[in-house]
């Protein structure tokens, strides 16, 4: 059990530009989902998936932003145009159905 | 309001001191309710897993989620200064993926 891995660990963008972050879940866990958190905050949830469909959106994934898993295992995220309140941590957890989610140590995002 | 709430301290106890972490929450459908310890710059690492009320005990941590009251609480005996971090409480019910979670309770304890 590697961990749920995170790819970068920081990424620092110029406004207006479009960002990918990568995650790899734990390798048996059907389910990944995507976080942002902003310091002092918990976690808010962004997306998930299970296996390579898209369940579920939180309606602060606005149009900007877009999710991938294609082959059921890796997932992207990216944002286009990227604005100052983009700025916060990414974070990506894998489960099994059922089971709770474990965290990789996230992206964190800075735009100058 | 926010769906889950939680004291975000600081708080600061001597080493060896017991710890008492609470949330509460309005939601009376979540079922599984889970305690995350994050430390600065990391993700938020799985300390406690419960499913509907009662206690759970694990070495040093204990859960206890009083449903009827929407209460969940963490207690940590014999604290030490690595368990000063950040707890997160979450919960989820039984259809969703998502969980949700408080904003933290931020824990120095001193040795």
């Amino acid at each position: 059990d590697t961990g749920v891995s995170q790819d970068p660990r920081h990424k620092i963008t110029k406004r207006g530009q479009n960002v990918t972050f990568r995650c790899d879940p734990i390798s048996e866990h059907n389910r990944l989902y995507w976080y942002r958190q902003t310091l002092g905050q918990g976690p808010e949830f962004l997306t998930y998936f299970q296996n390579e469909a898209q369940l579920e959106k939180s309606r602060l994934l606005s149009d900007r932003f877009s999710a991938e898993r294609p082959k059921g295992s890796f997932s992207t995220l990216e944002i286009q145009r990227t604005e100052q309140g983009d700025s916060a941590m990414y974070l990506c957890a894998s489960s099994l159905q059922g089971q709770p989610q474990h965290f990789g140590d996230g992206t964190r995002l800075s735009i100058l | 309001q926010k769906e889950v709430e939680q004291d975000p301290g600081p708080l600061s106890v001597p080493e060896g001191a017991i710890v008492s972490l609470n949330c509460t929450y309005s939601n009376s459908a979540f079922q599984y309710f889970m305690w995350y310890r994050q430390y600065s710059r990391k993700g938020p690492e799985l300390l406690m897993y419960t499913y509907s009320s009662g206690n759970k005990e694990d070495g040093r941590f204990t859960a206890q989620v009083d449903k009827s009251s929407k209460y969940i609480s963490l207690f940590i005996r014999d604290s030490q200064p690595s368990d000063s971090a950040t707890y997160l409480c979450a919960m989820k019910d039984t259809n969703a993926g998502k969980s949700t979670f408080g904003d933290g309770t931020t824990l120095t304890v001193k040795p």
